[in-house]
């Protein structure tokens, strides 16, 4: 059983189009994060949601938007895409919330915009 | 100034040798402190963590922790090939509530 799932794996789309990627973990953690990996390879947290409450929103453009319908989904949703969000997203979570220390991370979402 | 830093890389030992991977942080208040190993064109998956100041040994991989120097450390000993990958450190202070991630080492074992 996959841990922590994201899907879809591969988004290619073009600048102004809106997306989302989806993200579940089955390992009944209460904390989940999102993380973008850009092309060198910088890990950087853009949100965190703790039994589905947001607790870290850190600078990142209003365009992005996360939603945690319960605390095993965490999803994100962008709007009018730039040529600059092409990166991995990276879905994680952890029970010890809010520290944030061991991770599971997803198999990540590789975001292409044209 | 970074809040994690790890040494630049990419480093590159040979096969049976060991490796040392390097970090050090800025937030005095951190408490926890972790290791990740990111393949290529995978997710970093957690390798090592450690709580308090000394070492941690699991298998090959021993941790080491200098709170007052605000420095941990990664060794690799009889590193193989299969320990080629990118290295992250992690720091994780509760108050926070986040991990503070480093930009990580490239490490490359050759046979």
């Amino acid at each position: 059983d996959t841990a922590v799932s994201q899907t879809p794996k591969y988004l290619v789309t073009q600048m102004g189009n809106d997306k989302s990627i989806k993200c579940e973990q089955n390992l009944g953690h209460d904390t989940m994060y999102w993380y973008k990996q850009d092309s060198k390879k910088f890990l950087k947290i853009m949100f965190s949601y703790n039994n589905k409450e947001l607790i870290i929103n850190e600078t990142v453009p209003n365009r992005f938007s996360p939603k945690s319908p319960d605390k095993a989904h965490l999803n994100l949703h962008i709007n009018s895409l730039e040529l600059g969000d092409s990166a991995v997203y990276f879905c994680a979570s952890s029970q010890e919330a809010p520290q944030g220390g061991l991770q599971y991370f997803g198999p990540g979402t590789r975001l292409t915009v044209t | 100034q970074k809040e994690v830093e790890q040494n630049s890389g990419p480093l590159s030992v040979p096969e049976g040798a060991i490796a040392s991977l390097n970090c050090t942080y800025s937030d005095r208040g951190s408490q926890s402190f972790f290791w990740y190993r990111q393949y290529s064109g995978k997710s970093p998956e957690l390798i090592m963590f450690i709580y308090s100041n000394g070492d941690k040994e699991d298998g090959r991989f021993t941790a080491q922790l200098n709170k007052a120097s605000q420095y941990v450390s990664l060794l690799i000993r009889d590193s193989q090939p299969s320990d080629s990958a990118t290295y992250l450190c992690a720091v994780s202070n509760t108050n926070a509530g986040k991990s503070t991630f480093g930009d990580g080492t490239t490490l490359t074992v050759k046979p």
